[in-house]
């Protein structure tokens, strides 16, 4: 069983479209976030939800938008896509408030990425 | 000043030997840290964590920290061409209440069989 899953693993679709990306962990962690990865391997974060809530915001457009259901679940929808956007995306999760030392709270656990071109 | 940096190589070492990666971190507050192997085409995964100064070893790798000097290294003895990859070191610190990791750029090393 995958601890940290997200679809789909590739999307392609053309400028000006919205697409979602759905993210889920089995680990039962608190902590879950997106990064982005650009074609210079810089791993952005974007946001971070602690139990539904959301802790961290970046400087994101507001094209961006997460949504975390439940905290086993965070969702990232894109409107009006643009070509800056294609990247790779990676869903994390993390113990967060339920972890008991702090190294352990911040060990993060990636899933497989999906990689977004925009044309 | 980046809040995390790291040279992004190559770093090119022959097999057998000591790759040697290093990070260097802004802000003093900081309070763990982390180095992240990322295969192409794959997710970082977890290698090391450390969070009081000096050495920490695990089979073929020793992180080592030095908060005064704000750095943190990552040693890989006897160098295989499978550690072929980015490493990617993470700072951890306290922000509104949460922990907020930050990443450096990665450093990308070859091991040349």
């Amino acid at each position: 069983d995958t601890a940290v899953s997200q679809t789909p693993k590739y999307l392609v679709t053309q400028m000006g479209n919205d697409k979602s990306i759905k993210c889920e962990q089995n680990l039962g962690h608190d902590t879950m976030y997106w990064y982005k990865q650009d074609s210079k391997k810089f791993l952005k974060i974007m946001f971070s939800y602690n139990n539904k809530e959301l802790i961290i915001n970046e400087t994101v457009p507001n094209r961006f938008s997460p949504k975390s259901p439940d905290k086993a679940h965070l969702n990232l929808h894109i409107n009006s896509l643009e070509l800056g956007d294609s990247a790779v995306y990676f869903c994390a999760s993390s113990q967060g408030s339920s972890g008991g030392h702090r190294i352990a709270k911040n060990i993060q656990y990636f899933g497989a990425g999906t990689r977004l071109s925009v044309l | 000043q980046k809040e995390v940096e790291q040279n992004s190589g190559p770093l090119s070492v022959p097999e057998g030997a000591i790759a040697s990666l290093n990070c260097t971190y802004s802000d003093r507050v900081s309070q763990s840290f982390f180095w992240y192997r990322q295969y192409s085409g794959k997710s970082p995964e977890l290698i090391m964590s450390i969070y009081s100064n000096g050495d920490k070893e695990d089979g073929r790798f020793t992180a080592q920290l030095n908060k005064a000097s704000q750095y943190v290294s990552l040693l890989i003895r006897d160098s295989q061409p499978s550690d072929s990859a980015t490493y990617l070191c993470a700072v951890g610190k306290d922000s509104g209440g949460y922990q907020k990791v930050t990443f450096g750029t990665g450093t990308k090393l070859q091991v040349i069989p």
